[in-house]
């Protein structure tokens, strides 16, 4: 079946550094991304859609100068968290719909931890 | 966001009995619905959507939508410890894209 990868699945950084997350579609091609962020024992909260060749469309109240979305091809979207600070810390997830909302394929998660 | 409303639980169920879970959404407008079962750590995997009003059976799985009311739950029959997990009812607000909202979860542990 269709994948989604993630890369990379955890990664530990210093705060006001900037961290890039990779979402990739492995065989099917992805003009829309979605990614996801879900702190512990919270819900998976919609930051923002990635548009192939058109700017991100951002949530209410998610700041699109600190997490910046590139959706270079329709295979590939990336997000980075720039000057990362210890709140930033979740579980971000990526997903991709194939040809619909009903099949959506999910990343496996990338753990981002701020120190 | 529009909203999705779920009571987070933990809901405890013996092994072999019916777990119901519930959920209702805020946006009347809403096209699809969606279960997903999330593993601790790991990301949400798809379990039934459904989009008319009624009943969708597969296996052990039976989803309810009832538009009128806004709400959709999820039963799970012969509930096994394999079944622990949380639960998240998501919807998709419009028929404009494929965007889907989740809700908070239900924690469900089985009891063996």
């Amino acid at each position: 079946g269709a994948v989604v990868s993630q890369h990379p699945s955890w990664v530990i950084c210093k705060s006001g550094t900037s961290v890039k997350i990779e979402c990739r579609s492995l065989d099917f091609q992805a003009t829309t991304m979605f990614w996801y962020r879900q702190f512990p024992k919270q819900s998976l909260m919609l930051m923002a859609t990635s548009n192939e060749g058109s700017k991100a469309t951002y949530e209410q109240g998610v700041e699109k100068d600190k997490f910046l979305i590139n959706h270079a091809s329709l295979t590939l979207s990336t997000l980075t968290v720039t000057s990362a600070h210890p709140e930033d810390s979740s579980f971000y997830i990526c997903s991709a719909p194939r040809t619909g909302p009903h099949e959506q394929y999910f990343g496996p998660g990338t753990r981002l931890t701020v120190t | 966001q529009k909203e999705v409303e779920q009571n987070s639980g933990p809901l405890s169920v013996p092994e072999g009995a019916i777990a119901s879970l519930n959920c209702t959404y805020s946006d009347r407008g809403s096209q699809s619905f969606f279960w997903y079962r999330q593993y601790s750590g790991k990301s949400p995997e798809l379990i039934m959507f459904i989009y008319s009003n009624g009943d969708k059976e597969d296996g052990r799985f039976t989803a309810q939508l009832n538009k009128a009311s806004q709400y959709v739950s999820l039963l799970i029959r012969d509930s096994q410890p394999s079944d622990s997990a949380t639960y998240l009812c998501a919807v998709n607000p419009s028929n404009r894209d494929d965007k889907i909202i989740f809700g908070k979860g239900t924690r469900l542990h089985i009891l063996p």
